[in-house]
């Protein structure tokens, strides 16, 4: 069974803090895909990045990087200096070869200014 | 090029009534996918697509029906509404091997539908 879990529901920070967002999952699968998704008020999924369970190779984009561990089942998103426009839900997701997504319940994220 | 479509964006519906929610595509992805996103549960698949005239059960099918006729376009129906389909839904499309892509999903900008 596929499954992923974010279990922050719900973060607030400051205005230039750094945040880190968990998300643990579960796949029988060996090669699988793992993807995280924000959603700002205005509703629309944007996509952030995919990650290839062969590629555990953590990777930064600005602000933004992720920490894939299989060790651990893990693949956690950080937002260095965290800004307001960051204010969103972000959604961890997980899908195997048969294309099929599996999404986490989303950890809101209100960047206070 | 516009994406994935979605029609209409915004529904109420009386409890009974049926409907049908238009998906539309134009990036000739071959999966198309239906979603529902209530609070606190994240995103949840209905059905998918994985090709023309093919269609599979997500992880909650019950009380919707998908048909892909068109290679560009994927419907969702609800034959008798009921207010537990009371949800924001997502169409997604995407190509077959993830690999082609970089943005492996697209997907529209959502239905809001109440059902009373």
């Amino acid at each position: 069974a596929q499954k992923v879990t974010q279990a922050q529901t719900e973060i607030s920070v400051v205005e230039k803090e750094d945040v880190t967002l968990d998300c643990v999952y579960e796949t029988r699968d060996t090669t699988y895909y793992l993807f995280w998704y924000k959603q700002p008020p205005s509703g629309e999924l944007v996509f952030l990045i995919r990650r290839n369970s062969f590629d555990e190779q953590n990777e930064i984009s600005g602000r933004y990087s992720w920490n894939f561990q299989k060790s651990t089942s893990s693949f956690n998103f950080t937002i260095t200096a965290s800004q307001v426009v960051d204010s969103a839900v972000y959604f961890c997701a997980l899908s195997n070869t048969g294309n099929q997504f599996y999404f986490g319940t989303g950890t809101s994220l209100t960047v206070i200014p | 090029n516009a994406g994935v479509t979605q029609t209409p964006k915004f529904r109420v519906l009386k409890t009974g009534q049926s409907m049908t929610l238009l998906c539309a595509q134009d990036m000739n992805h071959e999966y198309m996918y239906w979603y529902r996103q209530d609070p606190g549960m994240g995103l949840r698949l209905i059905h998918y697509s994985v090709g023309e005239g093919t269609t599979a059960k997500g992880e909650v099918p019950d009380g919707y029906n998908v048909s892909r006729l068109k290679k560009q376009n994927f419907l969702l129906g609800l034959e008798s509404a009921a207010p537990s389909q009371t949800s924001v839904y997502f169409c997604a499309s995407s190509y077959r091997r993830m690999l082609i892509s970089n943005q492996p999903q697209h997907f529209g900008d959502g239905t809001r539908l109440s059902i009373l």
